[in-house]
């Protein structure tokens, strides 16, 4: 079974762009989350889309925004980007069967520069 | 504030001997925790978990201790090796907010030859 997918791996931007990144998960995953990475901060949980709808949302503002296909693949957008936004962006999918041991199974992540 | 925390942010040791990363929490909420490996350059992969109902779990070489009344969970390597050299972050799903998952800041292992 192929692995969760992420495009682009890199990304450089200049300040007040816009930027969307992919996530394709795990063949037959239903749950994909978002994650922002940065050193001192370490996972700070974006959002979480099951079944096209977004189910929790981290505490990050409204120019982070995602949305979900109907073949689970996902997508995160920042918008009018600020340097503090370079980070590493992962996703997760997981099968979400119902049991509680949420096992997230993660991509390589987008490293994304705002310059 | 930080529910999940990894008060070392590295350790090292040498290999053969047993590495024990720590993670205390502070919400009563989390009833399951999991550890995950990061290398660099690469997402976490899923290394080992316990439930609430539990106080221990273990995996081959992995063993993942849980100390419900001190909020404190530890996972112990035994034998470290080279290759066990990354980062391991910490995790909870806190039962009572829809399942979502805190994490720690991690510990970076350096596992020496």
């Amino acid at each position: 079974k192929a692995g969760v997918t992420q495009t682009p791996r890199y990304l450089i931007k200049t300040r007040g762009q816009q930027v969307t990144l992919s996530c394709s998960p795990i063949s037959g995953h239903r749950s994909v989350s978002w994650y922002q990475q940065t050193p001192g901060q370490g996972l700070q949980f974006l959002f979480e889309y099951f079944s096209e709808t977004q189910r929790n949302k981290g505490n990050f503002p409204g120019r982070f925004s995602g949305r979900q296909f109907s073949n689970s693949r996902s997508e995160m957008n920042v918008s009018t980007l600020e340097l503090g936004d370079s980070a590493l962006y992962l996703c997760a999918s997981s099968p979400h069967n119902g049991g509680i041991s949420d096992t997230q199974y993660f991509g390589p992540g987008t490293r994304l520069t705002v310059l | 504030d930080q529910q999940v925390k990894q008060n070392s942010p590295s350790l090292s040791v040498q290999e053969g001997r047993i590495s024990i990363l720590n993670c205390d929490y502070t919400n009563s909420m989390f009833d399951y925790f999991l550890w995950y490996k990061k290398y660099p350059a690469e997402g976490p992969t899923f290394l080992i978990s316990i439930s609430s109902i539990k106080d221990k779990n273990e995996d081959g070489r992995f063993t993942v201790f849980l100390n419900k009344s001190a909020k404190h969970l530890s996972l112990h390597i035994v034998p470290s090796q080279p290759g066990d050299s990354a980062v391991y972050f910490c995790a909870a799903i806190n039962a009572g907010n829809n399942r979502k998952l805190i994490w720690g800041l991690g510990t970076s292992l350096a596992v020496n030859p």
